[in-house]
């Protein structure tokens, strides 16, 4: 069970947008719509974002949205702010109801 | 709203065993449809699924430890709890507890405790 693929860093300047891309397999990613997003700002718990793909829980704001095409799901982030600096990990439900990690993305807001 | 709580062991020494235990509150363990759970995070690394336990006692583990882990849950308490053997420097690591929802056809974790360091050292 290796970790899902993600870039380790991205950037953009406060109102751009920028897309996080994590890349599975088809024993995960490509097999489910299920992979769930999760910010974490430093020295903190992890927060959910996005969950099933693409659906936002409560609270969490619109600018966050989700994707996914064949085994590489997408969190875009439009008009950045300077809080959405964190670390962005991605997560699939995978075979024998276990779950697998992105290696995570840090965002900077320039 | 719910509320998760990790124990504090501290600092565990090598070869031994790490024990963690996470209470739950504003909420019953026992619900339908939520799994428990435990993630870990090495100083300055990523996240790494580490396993879950359903009310019943089913568990699921990550197949990297399945040969040490033990997770278990004790519904009288409002408690599920973590056993980690033969603990190297390598485990250590945040350790959190979470609630994995499976309601409908979600698979995600909703709720996380703050997290627990644990070192592995002599």
């Amino acid at each position: 069970q290796s970790a899902l693929t993600q870039p380790a860093s991205v950037s953009g300047s406060p109102g751009q947008s920028i897309t996080i891309s994590c890349t599975g397999s088809s024993s995960d990613v490509g097999s489910y719509n299920l992979v769930s997003w999760y910010q974490q700002h430093p020295g903190k718990a992890p927060k959910l974002m996005i969950y099933e793909g693409s659906k936002r829980p409560s609270g969490v704001s619109d600018r966050f949205s989700g994707s996914k095409s064949g085994n590489t799901a997408s969190l875009t982030i439009s008009g950045l702010q300077a809080e959405d600096e964190a670390d962005y990990y991605c997560c699939s439900y995978a075979r024998s109801s276990t779950f697998i990690f992105g290696g995570g993305t840090k965002l900077t807001v320039l | 709203q719910l509320h998760l709580q990790e124990s504090d062991p501290g600092l565990v020494k090598p070869s031994e065993t790490l024990s963690l235990t996470c209470t739950v509150s504003g909420g019953s363990i026992s619900s339908r449809n939520y799994y428990w759970g435990w993630i870990r995070q090495p100083p300055g690394k990523g996240l790494e699924w580490i396993g879950t336990v359903y009310y019943s006692g089913s568990t699921y583990y990550n197949p990297s430890l399945t040969s040490r882990v033990t997770i278990s849950v004790d519904t009288s308490k409002n408690q599920f709890s973590l056993k980690l053997n033969s603990v190297t420097a390598a485990d250590t690591a945040v350790y959190y507890c979470a609630r994995h929802n499976y309601n409908g056809s979600g698979r995600h974790i909703d709720y996380w405790g703050q997290g627990t360091l644990v070192t592995v050292s002599s």
